[in-house]
C-alpha cells in the first residue's frame, strides 16, 4: 500500500459525458502528479501540482483540467467524454516540488467510456 | 531527459537472481537512474535510484558503470511476485523535474 488513495476504482460512463477522478497523496506529500496509461500509449504524463499550484503540463487534452485543493488532495476532471479516453488514470505523490525524488503511486482509476 | 533502452522481455527462474540492464549512453552529469516497476494493472511501484554509486536496499540492487552509460538492477532472490515490467528512467535537470516519462519496460517473467 502506498498511501495514495483513488476514487472511484471503476468507472463507466457514456461518450460526450463529464467525470471527475479524485486523489488522496501521501501524509505529508505535497505534489500530485496525474498520468494516463491506456494500451496503446503506455504510460503518459498529464500534470503536476505542487501545494496547489500548477507545476507542469504534459500530454494534457484541453478537455482535460485538474485542480489541488488547500487539503492537497487533487481532482481530475475530464468532459466531452470520447472512446479513446477509455483508459487506466493513476495520480502519484511525492515530497518534493522540483527535486527529483521517488514518486508513490496509487491503485488508478479505470475509466471506461461506452 | 537521456533515452533509455532495456530488452523488450526476460526469463528469471524463482530463487535465482534477475539482472535487469538498461542502456542510457546519452545521460549527462546530473541525471539520475531511476527503477520503477509495474505489476499488472497496478499503480506502478518504485523500487530504487542512483546517480554514481551503486545502491542497494530492501527490494534489490543498482549497478551503474564507471561511465554511467549504462545500469543493471538487480533482484537478488526473485520470486513470483517479482513478475511485472519493470521500468528505467533517467531524469534530471530543468523542466523535467518531477515528471516521469515512461518507456516499454522489460517484461521480466518469473518461473517456478
Amino acid at each position: 500500500d502506498s498511501g495514495v488513495t483513488q476514487t472511484p476504482k471503476h468507472l463507466i460512463t457514456a461518450t460526450g459525458q463529464r467525470v471527475t477522478l479524485r486523489c488522496s497523496p501521501r501524509s505529508g506529500d505535497l505534489s500530485v502528479y496525474w498520468y494516463q496509461q491506456s494500451l496503446d500509449q503506455g504510460l503518459q504524463f498529464l500534470i503536476h501540482y505542487y501545494n496547489g499550484e500548477e507545476r507542469a503540463k504534459g500530454n494534457i487534452l484541453e478537455r482535460f483540467s485538474a485542480q489541488q485543493f488547500p487539503d492537497l488532495h487533487s481532482e481530475l476532471n475530464l468532459s466531452s467524454l470520447e472512446l479513446g479516453d477509455s483508459a487506466l488514470y493513476f495520480c502519484a505523490s511525492s515530497r518534493d516540488r522540483d527535486r527529483v525524488r521517488e514518486q508513490y503511486f496509487g491503485p488508478g482509476t479505470r475509466l471506461t467510456v461506452t | 531527459d537521456a533515452k533509455t533502452t532495456q530488452p523488450p522481455s526476460m526469463d528469471c527462474a524463482e530463487g535465482r537472481a534477475a539482472n535487469l540492464p538498461c542502456n542510457h549512453s546519452t545521460i549527462s552529469g546530473n541525471e539520475y537512474v531511476y527503477w520503477y516497476r509495474q505489476i499488472h494493472s497496478q499503480g506502478p511501484q518504485y523500487i530504487i535510484h542512483g546517480l554514481k554509486n551503486n545502491e542497494t536496499n530492501e527490494m534489490a540492487s543498482l549497478i551503474i558503470t564507471e561511465d554511467r552509460k549504462s545500469s543493471t538492477l538487480i533482484l537478488p532472490h526473485a520470486t513470483l511476485r517479482d513478475t511485472a515490467v519493470y521500468y528505467c528512467i533517467v531524469i534530471g535537470g530543468g523542466t523535467s523535474y518531477g515528471k516521469l516519462t515512461f518507456g516499454q519496460g522489460t517484461i521480466l517473467t518469473v518461473h517456478p
